[in-house]
């Protein structure tokens, strides 16, 4: 089946830092999601991207559709403590099936 | 808007017992999910059901796990009988239909302990 690699598995660094993560897949996706989880919580949708090339920015948070679709790349700027999480990306192979393939997440701690 | 419900949130249960889990998608979503999340690894499919239908069912294990939608609003997904390796979040979420049918909606999750 289709898998997504990202990296880096987990991101210790300090607040104020910039922040950059991304995922790749074998194959070429339609739709690229950026999900944050907390612990105890279920995945919070950040950014959804739909074309080659596509760049959107959600506050600090910038993630871009690569253009050779097999990737895609989150930035978060001027990271502060309630950035840490677990950071998931998703992708969408085409056609009308709505079905997702999640990576395994980057783990970012902040430390004030 | 509310946002998905589930419950319960925590689940302990011995093996070879059953145990069932209610979510309740957001207003309006045809589309519902449900998800396994196995602790260090991303969300995977269980099961889709656009409506009351089911979509894919590809990867539920389908001698333990059962999962409906009757009315086409709430869903169950059940286990019976539970095995040690199902400990994991079980996530809902769901989904509209037309141009961001795409983006799926999460649940907080059951947490499911089987020892």
């Amino acid at each position: 089946g289709q898998q997504l690699n990202q990296s880096p598995q987990s991101m210790f660094i300090q607040e104020g830092e910039d922040v950059s993560m991304n995922c790749t897949s074998s194959s070429i996706f339609n739709t690229w999601l950026w999900y944050k989880q907390e612990p105890g919580e279920g995945p919070v949708l950040l950014i959804a991207l739909y074309k080659a090339g596509e760049l959107t920015s959600n506050g600090r948070l910038t993630a871009q559709f690569g253009i050779t679709r097999k990737d895609s790349f989150l930035n978060i700027s001027a990271s502060i403590p309630s950035d840490v999480g677990i950071y998931f990306c998703a992708g969408r192979s085409g056609g009308s099936n709505y079905k997702l393939t999640f990576g395994k997440g980057t783990l970012l701690t902040v430390n004030p | 808007e509310a946002g998905v419900a589930q419950s319960p949130r925590y689940k302990i249960i011995e093996k070879r017992q059953s145990v069932a889990f209610w979510c309740n998608p957001i207003s309006g979503h045809a589309t519902l999910y449900w998800y396994q999340q196995i602790l260090g690894q991303g969300p995977k499919l269980l099961i889709q059901f656009q409506n009351n239908g089911v979509v894919d069912d590809s990867q539920l294990p389908k001698d333990r796990f059962s999962a409906e939608r009757l009315k086409g609003v709430d869903s169950t997904l059940k286990i019976q009988p539970a095995k040690l390796e199902d400990s994991a979040v079980y996530l809902c979420a769901s989904s509209s239909t037309g141009r961001r049918s795409y983006e799926q909606y999460f649940g907080p999750g059951t947490r499911l302990t089987v020892t």
